[in-house]
């Protein structure tokens, strides 16, 4: 089955680590994002990719960093610049790189900093 | 002034009824429009895109008035299922000329028995 996995599902860890989260998709899509949802907030675009070896800060990519180095692949560190790092991480990818075509989401990944 | 804005709710509504949700935009530029379902805890799931001409799907009806800069959730007969928060999509052009998907907060429905 086509879709896109992130791990881990639940993640806890100490302040001042860093941590990385995992997004795979075998979808073909060019395009991969990484959102942010706190409560009360709607999705917040971290970072996005249109095409492999290529990537563009979002809104709130300070405290973050990814890499595009295979099609399939954009994984998330949150460093521990990151401020307010607990929060619902949610990997997507499309079709399309103007982001006209819909999203296809993983399941998320929470994120609890201690 | 938002560049997206829904009514968070909740929309309290017995089984049965029909329900609707309004979204508006900000910017006229903007070309692709989507309803997306949240269940809680989970990730969004598209429900449906949004043509000019308006689209149903079942039991659901989106509508999208350009003049006035809004998009509509029409949901009929409502099921506890529906149960959810629905989130409204819009594509606008953001720095750099780049399109962007601005997302709405939300509106959450609770479908009573």
């Amino acid at each position: 089955d086509g879709g896109i996995t992130q791990s881990p599902k639940y993640l806890f860890r100490k302040e001042g680590q860093n941590v990385t989260l995992s997004c795979e998709q075998n979808l073909n899509h060019d395009a991969m994002y990484w959102y942010r949802q706190d409560p009360g907030q709607g999705l917040r675009l971290i970072y996005y990719s249109q095409i492999v070896n290529d990537f563009q800060k979002g809104d709130i990519a300070e405290g973050y960093s990814v890499s595009r180095e295979k099609k399939e692949s954009f994984p998330l560190t949150v460093t521990s610049a990151q401020k307010n790092p607990t929060a619902f991480y949610l990997c997507a990818s499309s079709t399309d790189r103007g982001a006209l075509r819909e999203l296809f989401f993983g399941e998320g990944s929470r994120l609890t900093v201690l | 002034r938002k560049e997206v804005e829904q009514d968070p709710g909740p929309f309290n509504v017995p089984e049965g009824a029909t329900v609707a949700f309004n979204c508006t935009y900000s910017n006229s530029a903007s070309q692709s429009f989507f309803w997306y379902r949240q269940d809680c805890r989970k990730e969004p799931k598209l429900l449906m895109s949004v043509y000019s001409s308006g689209n149903e799907d079942g039991r659901f009806t989106a509508q999208l008035n350009r003049a006035s800069q809004y998009i509509s959730l029409l949901i009929r007969d409502s099921k506890l299922s529906d149960s959810a928060t629905y989130l409204c999509v819009v594509n606008m052009y953001g720095a750099g000329n780049n399109r962007k998907l601005i997302w709405g907060l939300g509106t959450s429905l609770a479908v009573n028995p």
